[in-house]
């Protein structure tokens, strides 16, 4: 079946822009993670819904971050006036409960220039 | 606060020798343990997981890992490691209601000829 899909793959915004990355997650998954992973480094929390209800946002690092799945299936990630340090992977993953293994997108490449 | 260590920035291994990432956690309470690995510009594949019982964990592609309890640690072995094994390597502990991944900051995996 198909997995996590994330779009666009990669985008370049200039310093100041809004952006917005897609998560489509596995059909049926009820739990949705987004992830920040840097130059190097391990993915790190964003934020998390279980169905339409966003749960734990208290990785997003500043309140530029937004993020939504108004019907508990696709959600989306906006940044608000990106910054250079917001260039990063987002990664999108879904899990279809809690406490059990969550599947991955391939990400979203931001490079904020 | 929780914290998953990976020591081993980088290692590097010839073809058919062994393996062994090692990965230490700090959480009071019982862990969800995973590895997952990362090829260059994938997202995260799920190698196996350690929820509770055995605490010998068989995953894909000939990788298993251990829980050892006294020592905070699960790492990851494989016997005999293969050219398309070359990748990051993360380990991540599941913790609170959500489930949220917190993890290491990876293990770079090079395999010579």
């Amino acid at each position: 079946g198909a997995g996590v899909s994330q779009s666009p793959r990669y985008k370049v915004a200039k310093r100041g822009q809004d952006v917005a990355l897609r998560c489509d997650p596995i059909s049926g998954h009820v739990s949705l993670f987004w992830y920040q992973q840097a130059l190097g480094q391990g993915p790190e929390f964003l934020t998390y819904f279980q169905n339409e209800a966003q749960l734990d946002k208290s990785g997003l690092p500043s309140d530029r971050f937004f993020a939504e799945r108004p019907e508990g299936s696709v959600s989306t990630l906006k940044i608000q006036r990106t910054q250079q340090e917001d260039s990063a992977v987002y990664l999108c993953a879904s899990s279809p409960r809690v406490h059990y293994e969550q599947y991955f997108g391939p990400g979203t490449r931001l490079t904020v220039t | 606060a929780q914290s998953v260590t990976q020591p081993d920035i980088h290692i590097t291994v010839s073809e058919g020798a062994s393996l062994e990432l090692r990965c230490n956690y700090s959480y009071g309470a019982t862990p969800y343990l995973f590895w997952y690995v990362q090829s260059p510009g994938q997202g995260l594949q799920l190698l196996l997981k350690y929820f509770s019982g055995d605490t010998l964990v068989q995953g894909i592609k000939g990788f298993e890992a251990e829980f050892k309890r006294s020592q905070s640690s699960f790492n990851l072995r494989k016997p005999s490691v293969h050219w398309s094994d070359a990748a990051e390597y993360f380990c991540a502990v599941g913790r609170g209601n959500t489930g949220k991944l917190i993890f290491g900051q990876g293990t770079t995996l090079q395999v010579k000829p």
